[in-house]
Formats: structure tokens, C-alpha cells, sequence
């Protein structure tokens, strides 16, 4: 069973900082990889979707990256922003219909 | 503007209720999907339909069933609603290509049972 996991769970940074949070995934047989951001008691909003024989994908200050043969995928963030503050998570795509999510990772931006 | 509409955003039911949780996509997507969200757990799928009266279990179906008459409507059902049902229910809808199909999610319905 495809078992996800992000680390840091939670990140506190100052307003200005880049920033890197880490997706992974034992089982590399992914059709795609998708970054989600969640804000406090609200839904997922999509961010970015990564094929799989992509490497990677940008969006305005996002850039997402997929290493499919070792089961990585990082998401960066450039010059943060306190509205970036919200949680992120991924989810990738195996054989089937859903999505398999890690947990996310809780992100602060302060002033 | 693309769009998943969950009918409730806050919800509150007394035990043993029959409880409905609606979702409708304005995407013409064949998937649809209904997950539950916990603290700690993170997103657990219930269900998913992949066509009209079509129906799959996902990884925690017990107390729940799902209904699409429709293609754009998929609703979930607490049949007598419990205590550990209290969560935040996620739809989310997506098309069948396997390689370039982004989800898409409701606000989510933050539902309470006491």
C-alpha cells in the first residue's frame, strides 16, 4: 500500500525566507503527484500537478519537483508571504481512482 | 471558474439521525470522491463513483453509503450517525485520464454529531 509522508509536520519562518517542505512515497509507480494547500477549516485547493515524466512545474512563486525513482518530491516557496501561511499537502496518483495524502505540513509565515 | 459545491458548510446532528452530505461539480468529471478528515489521520477516502450509479468502497465505508442518480450530484449518507462520525467531509471530483487529471474539492462540510 502507497504510504506517503511529509516531514517537516510543521514549520515556522520569518516573512521574506524561501522555503522547501518535502513530499515522499514508497511505491514509484505514480501516474502524477499533486501539491494541495489547505487553509484552516476550508477545503483543498489545488496548486500544482506533476506528471509523472515530469520533473517539475511552477506556478508564480511555486515550484514543485518530482524525483519519481527515489520517491521525492519538494515543493519551494519563494519569498514568503504571510498569507502563504496555511497547511500543504501532497497526494499522489497509483493504479486505481484516488488519491493516497500524506498528512501536511502546517506552515507559518511571520511579519 | 471551476467548481465543487458541498450543500453545508457546518453541520449539526443529534445521534441515530440520517444525515445527507451533498456535492455537486460543474466539470462534467466522470470521478467523484468523498473523504473524511481527522486530525492525525488525515484525508481517508469513503467512497468514490466513477460513473452514474457506479460505486466503489474506499478505505473506511462502514456507517456510510453514497448515491449518484446524476452525473454532477454525488451525496453521501450517514445511515444513523454516530458520535465518531464527528469530522470534516471532503468531496473532491476529477476526470478518468489516469496521467494529466488534476482534483478538484469542495469547501468542505465541518459536520458535529452529539
Amino acid at each position: 500500500k502507497q504510504e506517503v509522508t511529509q516531514i517537516p509536520a510543521a514549520l515556522s519562518v520569518p516573512e521574506g525566507e524561501n522555503l522547501v517542505l518535502n513530499c515522499s512515497f514508497t511505491d514509484s509507480a505514480i501516474y502524477n503527484l499533486q501539491w494541495f494547500r489547505q487553509d484552516p477549516g476550508k477545503g483543498l485547493t489545488s496548486l500544482l500537478l506533476i506528471q509523472s515524466s515530469q520533473r517539475e512545474q511552477t506556478s508564480g512563486r511555486l515550484n514543485a519537483s518530482l524525483d519519481k525513482s527515489s520517491g521525492r518530491s519538494t515543493l519551494y516557496i519563494a519569498a514568503s508571504q504571510p498569507g502563504d501561511s496555511a497547511t500543504y499537502l501532497c497526494a499522489v496518483k497509483n493504479s486505481g481512482y484516488a488519491l493516497n495524502f500524506g498528512k501536511g505540513t502546517s506552515l507559518l509565515v511571520t511579519p | 471558474d471551476v467548481k465543487v459545491t458541498q450543500s453545508s458548510r457546518y453541520l449539526v446532528k443529534r445521534t441515530g439521525e440520517k444525515v445527507f452530505l451533498e456535492c455537486v461539480q460543474d466539470m462534467d468529471h466522470e470521478n467523484m470522491f468523498w473523504y473524511r478528515q481527522d486530525p492525525g489521520l488525515g484525508l481517508r477516502l469513503i467512497y468514490f463513483s466513477y460513473d452514474v450509479k457506479m460505486k466503489e468502497k474506499g478505505d473506511i465505508p462502514e456507517g456510510y453509503s453514497v448515491s449518484r442518480e446524476k452525473k454532477e450530484r454525488f451525496s453521501l449518507i450517514l445511515e444513523s450517525a454516530s458520535t465518531n462520525q464527528t469530522s470534516m467531509y471532503l468531496c473532491a471530483s476529477n476526470t478518468p485520464d489516469l496521467i494529466n487529471t488534476e482534483a478538484f474539492f469542495g469547501q468542505g462540510t465541518r459536520l458535529t454529531v452529539v
